[in-house]
């Protein structure tokens, strides 16, 4: 069975970083391209970029460019989505699922990230 | 990048009524790159159709989709209880992936 696993929620104060991890399993993990998606609160989905774990290669969308880093660690078949200084606006749910066929087909539960004062 | 717009923002039905979706592309999308999800509150996204009209693993035949070029529709031909919740359309071109704004399908 597929599955990449997020862990719990994170709470940060602004200016502080943080590394959040997706972690697959019973999958090829390098074989395919990882996508990590937000969404703020009450508002859409939106695709931050993609990473394949053989080569970590990354695509970024423009939006993100530069605002976070992703990177992966084949041997322990996990991903990363890090920020390097969190700002209030970085308030939401972080997804990482698996890209397949154009499309996103196994997901994690995703990793709710809170930045406040 | 591609802009994917759907409509209507909200649709309100009954269970048993029938759900057409729009999704308009702002360019030609492949149809091997364009997908469907369905999004609850305190779940993950599951996707529904891929390639436009296949749909995936588990996803009972009253979902399908259909559409190329510019034009796709997602269909729920008789609403369950359990439908009701917001759905996106995804493309994936040129290795740049994009959604959608979401129609929510509510209880009338």
């Amino acid at each position: 069975e597929v599955q990449l696993v997020q862990y719990g929620a994170e709470v940060k104060k602004p200016g502080e970083s943080l590394k959040i991890s997706c972690k697959g399993s019973g999958y090829s993990f390098t074989n395919y391209w990882i996508g990590w998606v937000r969404q703020m609160p009450g508002k859409g989905l939106e695709c931050m970029g993609i990473i394949y774990p053989g080569d970590s290669d990354t695509i970024y969308s423009p939006s993100f460019q530069g605002q976070v880093t992703m990177s992966a660690d084949k041997s322990i078949n996990t991903a990363y989505l890090q920020w390097s200084s969190l700002k209030a606006s970085d308030t939401a749910m972080y997804y990482c699922a698996r890209l397949r066929s154009g499309s996103l087909d196994s997901w994690g539960q995703g990793a709710l990230v809170t930045v406040s004062s | 990048e591609i802009v994917l717009t759907q409509s209507p923002g909200t649709l309100s039905l009954s269970p048993g009524e029938r759900a057409t979706l729009s999704c308009r592309a702002s360019q030609s999308v492949s149809s091997s790159d364009l997908a469907w999800y369905q999004h609850k509150p305190g779940q993950a996204p599951r996707l529904l159709i891929y390639g436009a009209s296949s749909r995936a693993t588990g996803i009972p035949d009253r979902f399908s989709g259909s559409g190329s070029g510019t034009d796709f529709t997602l269909t729920i031909s008789r609403l369950e209880p359990e439908d009701f919740a917001v759905y996106y359309c995804q493309q994936f071109g040129s290795s740049r992936l994009t959604f959608g704004g979401g129609t929510k399908v509510e209880i009338k």
